[in-house]
């Protein structure tokens, strides 16, 4: 079975440093893998994805992820963050071998970012 | 592209009323899911379409919530009747699997209010 986890509920960053918010994943074959991101009453926006290739993936906003497969992990990353990055960050994930459920993505539940000037 | 259209933005109303929700995806894209969020439960996959069939309704929470596509740009999420635990964000997002894509792309959602 897929699954997703985001140890943290949420992670606090001082404006400028580095952020890292966590994900780990299980699928039995090679995962597809992707970040969201929700502003306050905002549907949830494509950040990047992981299909193959480079395990650096940079998408939007300055923020880029490292797909580790011995680590089974895909941790979003951004060298300095920025007060307007406060958000909910979703992370999900689908089995790129699995023949059924194609389209569906597995969602974790989530992890508060707050940003503090 | 618009991007995914949901209506109604926000929607009040009775316990044991039908409510209706309504999404249109963007076009060319052959899958269409419905999602609902809670802060209780996070984000909860309730059903999914590809090519108008639905796929996977193991998410619905009861036999009162039901489903439709009945084409390709159109798909409704019902309600009857409608209870207080219902209250929550009902997201649609679509998406497209060729070229490599596989991201899925978010309505702006309805916040449904049941009293």
């Amino acid at each position: 079975a897929q699954s997703v986890a985001q140890p943290e509920d949420q992670v606090n960053v001082a404006e400028g440093n580095p952020l890292t918010v966590k994900c780990t994943y299980s699928v039995s074959g090679n995962p597809y893998l992707f970040w969201y991101v929700q502003y306050p009453n905002r549907g949830l926006q494509f950040l990047l994805k992981y299909i193959t290739g480079d395990n650096l993936v940079k998408g939007s906003y300055g923020f880029e992820a490292e797909f580790n497969k011995s680590q089974t992990s895909f941790h979003l990353k951004k060298p300095s963050a920025l007060v307007s990055d406060s958000a909910l960050y979703f992370c999900a994930v689908r089995d790129g071998d699995y023949g059924g459920s194609q389209g569906n993505l597995i969602f974790g539940k989530g992890t508060k970012l707050s940003v503090k000037p | 592209d618009a991007g995914v259209i949901q209506s109604p933005r926000h929607e009040v109303t009775e316990m044991g009323q039908e409510v209706t929700l309504r999404c249109k995806p963007i076009s060319g894209h052959d899958y269409l899911f419905w999602y609902r969020q809670t802060m209780m439960r996070g984000l909860e996959l309730l059903i999914y379409f590809n090519n108008n069939v639905p796929i996977d309704d193991s998410g619905m929470p009861e036999d009162r919530f039901s489903a439709k596509m009945p084409n390709a740009s159109f798909s409704t999420l019902k309600i009857q009747p409608s209870e207080p635990r219902d209250s929550a964000v009902y997201f649609c997002a679509s998406s497209w699997l060729g070229a490599g894509r596989n991201e899925q792309f978010f309505g702006p959602g309805t916040r449904l209010t049941v009293l």
